[in-house]
């Protein structure tokens, strides 16, 4: 059973374009919600993180935004770089246990 | 360095051969997991220590593969008898505790033959 589902699966962005990428969950214990970020040859890298008690998270050009009734968050990175390419991934778990769940992934690329 | 090491960085074996994949995790970090990553997939599960609780291996996706961890340092991930269909990227990640954010190593690159 998948219970993280992202979207969509690749995305091309012009730089200095917003690249927005979108995640939707099932189980509703979850309440934790980080985004990663992964370069080829690389391991994931923890970019930004939310909890359901904010509705927006932001870092420089890095935003969560967070429905919690929806059971959807969504990463938006403003003003894109060529540097931001590379692939997001959304995921969840719950507070009191490590294990993440992730979503399928988005090849992000951002041309100069 | 300071990060999660994990070696090697790349195997290539015959299918039907063990193998054994080894992580260092960060100093002090008592939550270790090991996650698969297969070609345009996302991260799934396989298994989760912490401290000196039993792991949780709902994630292992058949009695082929086992993981032990010594203490608060080294783990191992073993492959028996090796299959086409266990090529891919296996991830070692560590959190200071289970609640923490967790990081990853760049991983080691599985290819059967």
């Amino acid at each position: 059973q998948q219970q993280v589902k992202q979207s969509p699966q690749s995305l091309i962005v012009q730089k200095g374009g917003i690249s927005i990428i979108n995640c939707a969950y099932e189980n509703t214990a979850f309440d934790y919600f980080p985004w990663y970020q992964q370069f080829p040859g690389k391991g994931p890298a923890l970019l930004i993180a939310i909890r359901p008690d904010v509705s927006e998270k932001k870092e420089g050009r890095f935003t969560i935004s967070f429905n919690k009734s929806a059971k959807q968050f969504s990463l938006h990175i403003m003003d894109s770089q060529p540097g931001d390419s590379a692939t997001y991934f959304c995921a969840a778990r719950k507070t009191s246990y490590g294990k993440l769940t992730f979503g399928q992934g988005t090849i992000l690329t951002v041309h100069p | 360095g300071a990060g999660v090491s994990q070696s090697p960085s790349n195997k290539v074996t015959e299918k039907g051969k063990d193998v054994e994949l080894r992580c260092d995790p960060i100093s002090g970090h008592t939550a270790l997991y090991w996650y698969r990553q297969s070609l345009g997939q996302g991260l799934e599960f396989l298994i989760y220590f912490q401290g000196n609780s039993a792991p949780d291996k709902s994630g292992l996706p058949s009695d082929r593969f086992s993981a032990e961890r010594t203490g608060e340092s080294v783990s191992t991930l073993t492959i028996q008898r090796t299959q086409q269909e266990d090529s891919a990227v296996y991830l070692c990640a560590s959190s200071l505790k289970d609640n923490q954010p967790q990081h990853f190593g760049d991983g080691t690159r599985l290819s059967i033959l």
